[in-house]
Formats: structure tokens, C-alpha cells, sequence
């Protein structure tokens, strides 16, 4: 069956644009969550949406916001972006939120 | 808070060697404990999980680990690596109760195999 599939896979932004990721969960996957990875601060927990609704939220400003659709597809929004924004954004989907995990390959966000 | 240390950043070992990547947790009650390979620009993939039981888990690709409560330890463990090993592994922490599934992730530990 086929994986977690995120696009972009590589973005170049420039600082105070806005950017949208999309992530597509394995199919009957209905819960998503969202993890930034950065050389100086590693893997870090940025939401999680199940069934169309935020149920966990990490600690990142307000910029950082997502959402989640019928279909269980999930974009992930950052506005106003900072040159710490440069990153690679993992999604990852499970059937209920179960730890079952699977990530997909994620986003390179670059801020320049 | 839940946390996770990874002691060592990068282990160099040899071919055909064994291996021990170290993993401490700091939680407040029961965790969920899990490790995590990434190979360059690729996504993390799950080696194994405990929750609860046996505290010795057989994952993938030849790995093992072993829950220590009283040393609040997760190391993982291989007898005998191969070259494809070579990767970054990530111990990760989760709470156990439903509705609350988000991971705490360790800094991670670059593996080098050498021939």
C-alpha cells in the first residue's frame, strides 16, 4: 500500500512569506501529526489532528497551524517565515492515533 | 515533562561488530518507548516499540532492545552490523494514554560502519 506522502519535497522561501506543506496518510489513517527536525533543536512535536480536529499541540508560536480534512489529508501552515523556520518538516500517520506510525520522507523548508 | 537522552552524538564500529546505542528516559509513570532509524534525507522508520510485557523486544532488521525500569533505560542493541546500518537512531518517548500520542524524541546518534 502506498506510504506517507508529503509535497513539496524541497521549498525555498523568502523570510516574511507564507508557506503550506501537504501530507497524504496512508489510506484508512485517521490521525496525523506533524514533527519539525533542525540540526539545533532535533525532532520536535509540532500538532497532531484527528478526525478534522487539532487534539494535541506543541510548543510553537502562533505562525505554525494546520489542519486536517475529510479524506484525513493534512497541510501544515507557517506565516511570516524566519530564517529558524529552515527545516525538515516530518508528517506521520497512524490509524487511531495508536503510535503505529509511519512517517513520511518530509519537506525541506529552506528560508533564505 | 517526559524526556530523552541519547549520551553519544556519533559511534564509529566495524563491520561484523556488535552494537550498543544507549537511551534514557525521564517519565512519570509507564512510557511507551520506541527507536527510530533515518538514513540521509529519508523519513523515520520504526525498529521496534515496548509498551508493555516482555522486557526484551525483537524489532526489525536484526535489532533488540531492552526496557530497564530501574535504570530508566531503552538501549538498543544489533550482534552483528552491516554496512547498511549506517544511519542516524533516534529514541523516542511517549505517554501512555489515549489522546495523547505525541512523541518526545532523544537528540539522535549517527552510526558509522567501517569496513
Amino acid at each position: 500500500k502506498a506510504g506517507v506522502t508529503q509535497t513539496p519535497r524541497y521549498l525555498i522561501k523568502t523570510r516574511g512569506q507564507q508557506v503550506t506543506l501537504s501530507c497524504s496518510p496512508i489510506s484508512g489513517h485517521r490521525s496525523v501529526s506533524w514533527y519539525q527536525q533542525t540540526p539545533g533543536q532535533g525532532l520536535q512535536f509540532l500538532f497532531e489532528y484527528f478526525s478534522e480536529t487539532q487534539r494535541n499541540k506543541g510548543n510553537f508560536p502562533g505562525r505554525f497551524s494546520g489542519r486536517q480534512f475529510s479524506n484525513s489529508r493534512s497541510e501544515m501552515n507557517v506565516s511570516t517565515l524566519e530564517l529558524g523556520d529552515s527545516a525538515l518538516y516530518l508528517c506521520a500517520s497512524s490509524f487511531e492515533g495508536d503510535y503505529g506510525y509511519t512517517f513520511g520522507s518530509g519537506t525541506r523548508l529552506t528560508v533564505v | 515533562a517526559q524526556s530523552v537522552t541519547q549520551p553519544d552524538i556519533h559511534i564509529t564500529v566495524s563491520e561484523g561488530a556488535s552494537l550498543e546505542l544507549r537511551c534514557n528516559y525521564s517519565y512519570g509513570a509507564t512510557p511507551y518507548l520506541f527507536w527510530y532509524v533515518q538514513s540521509p534525507g529519508q523519513g523515520l522508520q520504526l525498529l521496534l516499540k515496548y509498551f508493555s510485557g516482555d522486557t526484551l523486544v525483537q524489532g526489525i532488521k536484526g535489532f533488540e532492545a531492552e526496557f530497564k525500569r530501574s535504570q530508566s533505560s531503552f538501549n538498543l542493541r544489533k550482534p552483528s552490523v552491516h554496512w547498511s546500518d549506517a544511519a542516524e537512531y533516534f529514541c523516542a518517548v511517549g505517554a501512555a494514554n489515549f489522546g495523547n500520542e505525541k512523541l518526545t524524541f532523544g537528540t539522535g546518534t549517527r552510526l558509522t560502519i567501517i569496513p
